[in-house]
């Protein structure tokens, strides 16, 4: 079955230092991942994708992801971390197996903690 | 840049009333889900919903869940009779037509059964 999996429910990290959030998946076929996060009381906010290509992706407020097929990983990451940057983040995966309508499958969240 | 937009942002309800969940997807989109996330649990799946009809659902999504899209603009989610576990925050999202585009999700509605 597919499945995504946050090893970490919280991270800590001092503002200025760069950030890990981890994530690995397990799907069938090629995996269409995404990251998102959520501010407290808000929705979810969409910051990268990774489809094909390139396996280090760009994403919003200077995040990036690097695809891992070997490891079956998708890692987000930014170099510099802020205050404003604490939040849930969501790893999820797209069910190859649902063709076009493809539902998206999320990993349990990680609570990304910087302090000033 | 476009939004959904979701109503009401929290609603109380008594055990056992029924309640409409509301959506406006994105006007271009061709797909629609409700997931949902208990508080200080993961995001799950509900339901897809395209072309008028339910694409595929969880098996959380029983008889007691219903979707319609009933003017071509609205999304809506309906519990028949609440129960106290399905207190959680409701998403709704769309998608366009692209097997690559992204998905995007609405603020979410928080439901509290009492």
């Amino acid at each position: 079955a597919q499945s995504v999996a946050q090893p970490e429910d919280q991270v800590n990290v001092a503002e200025g230092n760069p950030l890990t959030v981890k994530c690995t998946y397990s799907v069938s076929g090629n995996p269409y991942l995404f990251w998102y996060v959520q501010y407290p009381n808000r929705g979810l906010q969409f910051l990268l994708k990774y489809i094909t290509g390139d396996n280090l992706v760009k994403g919003s407020y200077g995040f990036e992801a690097e695809f891992n097929k070997s490891q079956t990983s998708f890692h987000l990451k930014k170099p510099s971390a802020l205050v404003s940057d604490s939040a849930l983040y969501f790893c999820a995966v797209r069910d190859p197996g649902s063709s076009n309508t493809g539902k998206l499958i999320f990993g349990q969240g990680t609570t990304l903690q910087v302090k000033p | 840049e476009p939004e959904v937009t979701q109503t009401p942002s929290h609603q109380v309800t008594q055990m056992g009333q029924e309640v409409i969940l509301r959506c406006v997807p994105i006007s271009n989109h061709l797909y629609f889900y409700w997931y949902r996330q208990i508080l200080g649990q993961k995001v799950e799946f509900l339901v897809s919903f395209y072309n008028n009809e339910i694409s595929e659902k969880s098996e959380i999504f029983d008889d007691q869940f219903s979707v319609e899209r009933p003017d071509g603009s609205n999304f809506t989610l309906k519990i028949r009779s609440t129960k106290l576990e399905d207190s959680a925050m409701y998403f709704c999202a769309s998608k366009s037509w692209g097997t690559t585009d992204g998905y995007t999700f609405g603020s979410g509605t928080r439901l509290t059964v009492v």
